[in-house]
């Protein structure tokens, strides 16, 4: 069975501070992975998709990047957090384009 | 604009009855529709989905109904429980596209 593991699963950060957020997938060779956010009381948004070890593409554009460094994980970064960054950061994977999305547990980001 | 409208922010049904969420998209080119179900601080949950060459799917008491040529498709929740007490999103994804777009959600709260 897969799982889908996201780390921390809560943070509180300082704006202009750096963010590391991670997520790893066990399970599932070569999924496509996801990186989703939701502001407080917002629409949940795709940031990034990726279907391949070292590829992202950027979905919205939120002053964040992403990488995928190995077949089953996937980073969420910037070094300089912004108040707008608070809210709740979901990874999920697929197993193909266009195919149903399983999410992980998810991080909640409080920038203060 | 939103791509994807779940125009009702909240429902209320009796415990027994039938909840019905509602869910209107623009484009055309969307060809897998899904709905999620969410717990607050949790993740969404895949529920139930259905790709375009199909116009019903049901799933125990679970029924997505899909009206391309209304570009709506609804979720039937029979014999309504406490404990489908949550919110709903709609979700549609785009022919060869990774990129899946998220209506804001229904929160849907059955009575006992």
């Amino acid at each position: 069975a897969q799982t889908i593991h996201q780390w921390p699963v809560a943070e509180i950060k300082a704006v202009g501070s750096p963010l590391s957020l991670g997520c790893t997938i066990k399970g599932k060779s070569s999924p496509n992975l996801y990186w989703y956010w939701q502001a407080t009381g917002g629409t949940l948004q795709q940031l990034f998709y990726s279907i391949t070890v070292g590829q992202v593409e950027s979905v919205v554009q939120l002053n964040l990047s992403a990488s995928r460094p190995k077949d089953d994980q996937f980073i969420l970064s910037t070094e300089k957090l912004l108040l707008s960054h608070s809210g709740f950061y979901l990874c999920a994977w697929s197993l193909a384009r266009g195919d149903t999305q399983y999410f992980g547990p998810g991080t909640r980001l409080l920038v203060l | 604009g939103q791509q994807v409208k779940q125009s009702s922010p909240s429902l209320t049904v009796q415990e027994g009855g039938i909840s019905i969420l509602n869910c209107d998209y623009e484009n055309d080119m969307f060809d897998y529709f899904a709905w999620y179900k969410k717990y607050p601080d949790n993740s969404p949950t895949l529920l139930i989905s259905v790709r375009s060459n199909v116009d019903k799917r049901e799933d125990g008491r679970l029924t997505v109904f899909l009206n391309k040529s209304g570009k709506h498709f609804s979720l039937h929740i029979t014999a309504s429980q406490p404990e489908d007490t949550a919110v709903y999103l709609c979700a549609a994804v785009g022919y060869g596209n990774e990129k899946i777009t998220f209506g804001a959600g229904t929160k849907l709260t059955i009575k006992p």
